[in-house]
């Protein structure tokens, strides 16, 4: 059961805000945030974990809705470099999965000048 | 600023053949993982690493696929008796506790002919 992103596209002009949104089925432990660029590794950007803690980048914020099982990522004023495939991981086993991340399936955010 | 190295970049490999591929995660962590992606797919988890031993697994990594860490310093994903169908890009990621943020290596792109 992999968590579902939406929207699965956007795309921006530079200095836009945009929001990728992250359902999951199953309670969640913590929610991880990748940007991956074409050809590249996934980046960490952000880690939210049950009970709020927060650790990430500092331009980019995202909230976590313990309720709904929802994770959502702002990405504001949107420069050319935030452009790629974004994903978010999930933890369900209330953090005694060692590690383990289910993705989505990829938001992709192209940003044109 | 530490990273994940892995070795080669890429690897053709007959079908049937056994391919190791290998990786340094960074070296003050304590859990390494194995995730693959098949291209233009969504990352994929195969394996978590713990303690010396596996700590979990998901449903693709069957007796195919066994890991590693020959010494202190290296993490192997041995696959045996290759398949078209394991062509992929391979990454390999690591991290100081199984809730913490997981830094991915550049990746080895699998190609099975």
């Amino acid at each position: 059961q992999q968590p579902v992103q939406s929207p699965q596209a956007v795309i921006l002009r530079e200095g836009e805000d945009a929001v990728i949104n992250c359902s999951s089925s199953k309670a969640l432990y913590s929610v991880h945030w990748y940007r991956q660029k074409h050809g590249e590794a996934p980046v960490f950007l952000m880690i939210l974990l049950k009970g709020g803690e927060q650790k990430g980048h500092e331009k980019i914020s995202a909230s976590f809705n313990e309720k709904k099982q929802q994770s959502s990522l702002y990405l504001t004023a949107s420069q050319l470099s935030y452009s790629g495939t974004y994903f978010c991981g999930t933890e369900w086993n209330g953090g005694t999965s060692y590690g383990k991340l289910t993705f989505g399936q990829g938001t992709i955010l192209t940003v044109h000048p | 600023e530490p990273e994940v190295t892995q070795t080669p970049s890429h690897q053709v490999t007959q079908m049937g053949q056994e391919v190791i591929l290998r990786c340094v995660p960074i070296s003050n962590h304590l859990y390494f993982y194995w995730y693959r992606q098949i291209l233009g797919q969504k990352v994929e988890f195969l394996v978590s690493f713990y303690n010396n031993e596996i700590s979990e697994k998901s449903e693709i990594f069957d007796d195919q696929f066994s890991v590693e860490r020959p010494d202190g310093s290296n993490f192997t994903l041995k696959i045996r008796s290759t398949k078209l169908e394991d062509s992929a890009m391979y990454f390999c990621a690591s991290s100081w506790t199984g809730v913490t943020e997981a830094f991915f290596g550049q990746g080895t792109r699998l190609t099975v002919v």
